[in-house]
């Protein structure tokens, strides 16, 4: 099956810098989302990005399908950023979401 | 306003005592979902309902049954719970539509004592 894998496992920022995270897979998709997972538990839809560029705010993501691998930006963190950062993948299988292991982002103020 | 609807969202309960952890979307979803998450493993498909009628298992299907009666509800059933499923659950729809994002309740939290 399609492997998923998002670096850095960890990160901690200072409040106000920017960040990169990335999710790397292993087969072709027809589907790719960003999650941020609140402290409460909660898996908040930030992208649906299977090719492509989109910007919400202060994130962004970009994904390079022929490559495998996207990209999520945080410009400008703040506080309420901090949780963790899951990438998800689909393909072709009823709605399968293939997730990684997430980025656990703490911003410190 | 789009979502998906899970209950409870916090439930307590001891071995055995069956439970059912319901699901609705209003979304007209065709496909729906069950995922547990657990620590060091991730989140992890249990079973999934492409329609009405239409249900298969996922990646970790034992302990648990669901259902798919109506196409707006999915619930999920426990028929004799154990500790090992103690876990944060989470009901997902999406349309096999082109350019559909998956859409998440937002979690049950389920400790079996």
């Amino acid at each position: 099956g399609i492997q998923v894998e998002q670096s850095p496992p960890d990160l901690i920022l200072q409040e106000g810098a920017n960040s990169t995270l990335r999710c790397n897979f292993s087969d072709s998709v027809n589907n790719l989302q960003w999650f941020h997972q609140n402290p409460w538990g909660q898996l908040i839809n930030l992208f649906y990005i299977p090719s492509g560029t989109k910007q919400n705010g202060r994130l962004s993501a970009t994904t390079v399908a022929t490559e495998r691998y996207s990209l999520l930006y945080i410009s400008s963190s703040q506080t309420t950023d901090s949780g963790v950062y899951f990438c998800a993948v689909e393909r072709n299988q009823g709605g399968k979401l293939i997730f990684g292991q997430g980025t656990e982002l703490s911003v410190k103020p | 306003e789009a979502q998906v609807t899970q209950n409870p969202r916090y439930l307590i309960t001891v071995t055995g005592k069956k439970l059912t952890v319901t699901c609705s979307q209003n979304m007209n979803h065709e496909y729906m979902s069950w995922y547990r998450q657990d620590p060091g493993l991730g989140l992890r498909q249990i079973y999934y309902s492409m329609n009405v009628e239409v249900t298969d298992k996922g990646d970790v299907p034992e302990g648990y049954k669901v259902s798919r009666k109506e196409k707006r509800n999915f619930p999920l059933i426990l028929e004799s719970p154990s500790p090992n499923q103690t876990s944060l659950y989470f009901c997902a729809s999406s349309s096999p539509s082109l350019n559909q994002p998956q859409h998440f309740g937002d979690g049950t939290r389920l400790s079996i004592l």
